[in-house]
């Protein structure tokens, strides 16, 4: 079974609206991090957001906020007033705690957003 | 403060032979993952190393190997190249919060 769903293969968005980009997980767990990274055309992978099991408030970076619903194993990233720039593909990732797998993030299938103007 | 750097940006090689990637990371991180994507694909983890040993590594052959040197930077070794290992090779290092920094990553190409 897939750890990390990301249902949505394609996302499009008119500028300077919101979009929510989804993403579920699988875990028995009850100490874990979720993660959102952007990745442009250049590949490289950028870090945007992060949400702890135990943090209470819903994590906020900027424009990219995380809508997280523990009992929902739900992790959506919200991106608030698109730019163009936001163009690319977003993976969730989850981090499970230290064990014989160590820190390692695993990631779902990633989202190619897409922002029109 | 300096990123996650890896060299080289692009390489190609013929099947048979062997690939072999570097990574620096971040100043004060002292663990260094591997990644792989496919064209089209999710990050697969590769190899974890942390303190110059291999700590970790995900499901793929022996073939794939690597080391940590004493000043943290790795090098990832891809022996007898099949053409399914053409791939995005991403290297990230974490810090003490445990994010993950990522490089801009190696595009392997195998003929």
């Amino acid at each position: 079974a897939q750890k990390i769903t990301q249902t949505q293969p394609g996302m499009f968005v008119q500028e300077k609206e919101a979009v929510t980009l989804d993403c579920t997980y699988d875990t028995s767990d009850q100490s874990y991090g979720l993660f959102w990274y952007k990745q442009p055309s250049s590949g490289e992978m950028i870090f945007l957001i992060y949400q702890g099991s135990y943090d209470e408030q819903n994590a906020t970076e900027g424009r990219y906020s995380l809508n997280f619903q523990k009992a929902r194993k739900s992790a959506n990233l919200v991106i608030s007033a698109s730019q163009l720039g936001d163009s690319a593909m977003y993976f969730c990732a989850m981090r499970e705690p230290l064990n014989n797998a160590g820190n390692m993030l695993t990631f779902g299938g990633g989202t190619r957003l897409m922002v029109k103007p | 403060e300096a990123g996650v750097t890896q060299s080289p940006t692009h390489l190609i090689k013929t099947r048979g032979q062997q690939a072999t990637l570097r990574c620096s990371p971040i100043s004060g991180h002292t663990s260094v993952y591997w990644y792989q994507q496919a064209l089209g694909l999710g990050l697969q983890f590769l190899l974890w190393y942390d303190e110059g040993e291999e700590r970790n590594r995900g499901n793929f052959p022996p073939r794939f190997s690597g080391r940590q040197f004493p000043n943290y930077s790795s090098e990832l070794n891809v022996n007898a190249l099949e053409l399914e290992d053409s791939a995005l090779y991403l290297c990230a290092s974490k810090s003490l919060y445990n994010e993950q920094f990522f490089g801009p990553g190696t595009r392997l190409t195998v003929l």
